[in-house]
């Protein structure tokens, strides 16, 4: 079974670009999310998708958006990129609807360096 | 104050010892709980979900104390491969939002 897929793995911007960021979820997952771990950092809840809606954002300006297409694959968008949009970003899936008391599976991840 | 706390350490132990995390959830509303590892630059693995009996998983055991809102880890025979960053993880249901703990560091030495 395909575990989470990220792309690309890194991604170089200059302060002000956007970023564009990808995932796939481990088939029959329905539920997508997406953390930001900068260096040295915890983990940061960023987005929860499922079914297709965003269900929870967490404490990021709007800048930071996303959207979960029809086959569950999922996008962040950060726009005006900052230096200290610079992190690992994170995705994970889990089935979605009342499969919450399920662990999440995590991508590898997609290195964001803003210059 | 942070919605999940851990003791960041670094723990530094030699291989064969013991060796126990314990990690702090403010929220009441929580009701599923996981141990995750992290090696440096790679992502999260799940090691093992917390049970509200306990449980154990060979030299790993989790438990969960509700009425005082923590869980704990517990590593016997440490091996120098468990070397990594342990991360507590709490699932609001009422949120559906997992949130992490900043984590563990354990060195383990020969």
């Amino acid at each position: 079974e395909a575990g989470v897929t990220q792309s690309p793995t890194h991604l170089i911007k200059t302060r002000g670009q956007q970023a564009t960021l990808r995932c796939s979820p481990i088939s029959g997952h329905t539920s997508v999310y997406w953390y930001q771990q900068a260096l040295g950092l915890g983990l940061q809840f960023l987005l929860w998708y499922d079914e297709g809606e965003e269900r929870n954002r967490g404490n990021f300006p709007p800048r930071f958006s996303g959207r979960q297409f029809p086959n569950y694959s999922s996008e962040l968008n950060v726009n005006a990129l900052e230096l200290e949009d610079s992190a690992l970003y994170l995705c994970a899936s889990r089935g979605g609807g009342a499969v919450y008391n399920s662990p999440l599976h995590f991508g590898n991840g997609t290195r964001l360096t803003v210059t | 104050r942070k919605e999940v706390e851990q003791d960041p350490g670094p723990f530094n132990v030699p291989e064969g010892a013991t060796v126990a995390f314990n990690c702090t959830y403010s929220n009441s509303a929580s009701q599923s709980f996981f141990w995750y590892r992290q090696d440096c630059r790679k992502e999260p693995k799940l090691l093992m979900s917390v049970y509200s009996s306990g449980n154990e998983d060979g030299r790993f055991t989790a438990q969960l104390n509700r009425a005082s809102q923590y869980i704990s880890l517990l590593i016997r025979d440490s091996k120098l491969s468990d070397s990594a960053t342990y991360l507590c993880v709490v699932n609001r249901d009422d949120t559906g939002k997992l949130i992490f703990g900043q984590g563990t560091t354990l060195q383990v030495k020969p």
